[in-house]
């Protein structure tokens, strides 16, 4: 059972376009919410995240969106560069477990 | 500042033969520790975390085990490798074991057993 997923595989945007990257959950106990950035041939990184408490998280180009009634994540990046290429992963836990990390989805972003 | 080593960066080996990964932390003192793997389409799946020397946590039942034998050292081991081992390992550590910590992961093993 996923309690987390990322419904899409693979996303393609034009560079200097937004890219938006979605997540959903199903566990209401998930109070915290992380996006990580992986390149190929190495280990994801932190890129930005947000607690329930809040509905938006902004730094710099990467903003977070989450909607807790539809129990609905999303990172938006604009505007959208060649480096932003990268798989991206969304993960979330509440304080009495551990991480549950989403399938990833694997940005493109064209020139 | 902190660094996180972890190798090989690759490794095929034959079912039913030993497995030792090593991962090492610098920089930082009493980290959290963790091993993770990735299955080819899925997200990542906590095996192991420790939070200090001998203290270790499994999170999945399985061919697997982890020792902590120094601070800053995590080792994921097999006797015997199955097939389904194989997979892309991943290290991190995190200064507390707060879902708000961020982890920092190393650049993984990719595993491969024949």
């Amino acid at each position: 059972d996923q309690q987390v997923k990322q419904n899409s595989p693979s996303l393609s945007v034009q560079e200097g376009r937004i890219s938006i990257l979605n997540c959903d959950y199903t566990n209401s106990m998930f109070d915290y919410f992380l996006w990580y950035k992986k390149y190929p041939a190495e280990g994801p990184t932190f890129l930005i995240s947000i607690s329930s408490i809040k509905d938006k998280n902004e730094d710099g180009r990467f903003t977070v969106f989450l909607n807790k009634s539809a129990k609905h994540l999303s990172l938006h990046i604009v505007p959208s560069q060649p480096g932003d290429s990268a798989v991206y992963f969304c993960a979330a836990g509440d304080s009495n477990y551990q991480l549950i990390w989403g399938a990833g989805t694997k940005l493109i972003i064209k020139p | 500042s902190q660094t996180i080593h972890q190798w090989p960066a690759t490794l095929v080996q034959p079912v039913g033969s030993p497995l030792s990964l090593e991962c090492t932390v610098e920089g930082t003192s009493n980290p959290n520790l963790y091993w993770y793997r990735q299955a080819a389409g899925r997200g990542l799946q906590l095996l192991f975390y420790s939070v200090g020397i001998g203290q270790i946590s499994s999170e999945v039942p399985q061919n697997l085990s982890a020792s902590r034998p120094q601070d800053r050292q995590f080792i994921l081991s097999s006797k015997k490798l199955l097939l389904s081992d194989s997979g892309f390992y991943l290290c991190a550590w995190s200064i507390t074991t707060g879902v708000d910590q961020p982890q920092h992961f190393g650049d993984g093993t990719r595993l491969s057993i024949l």
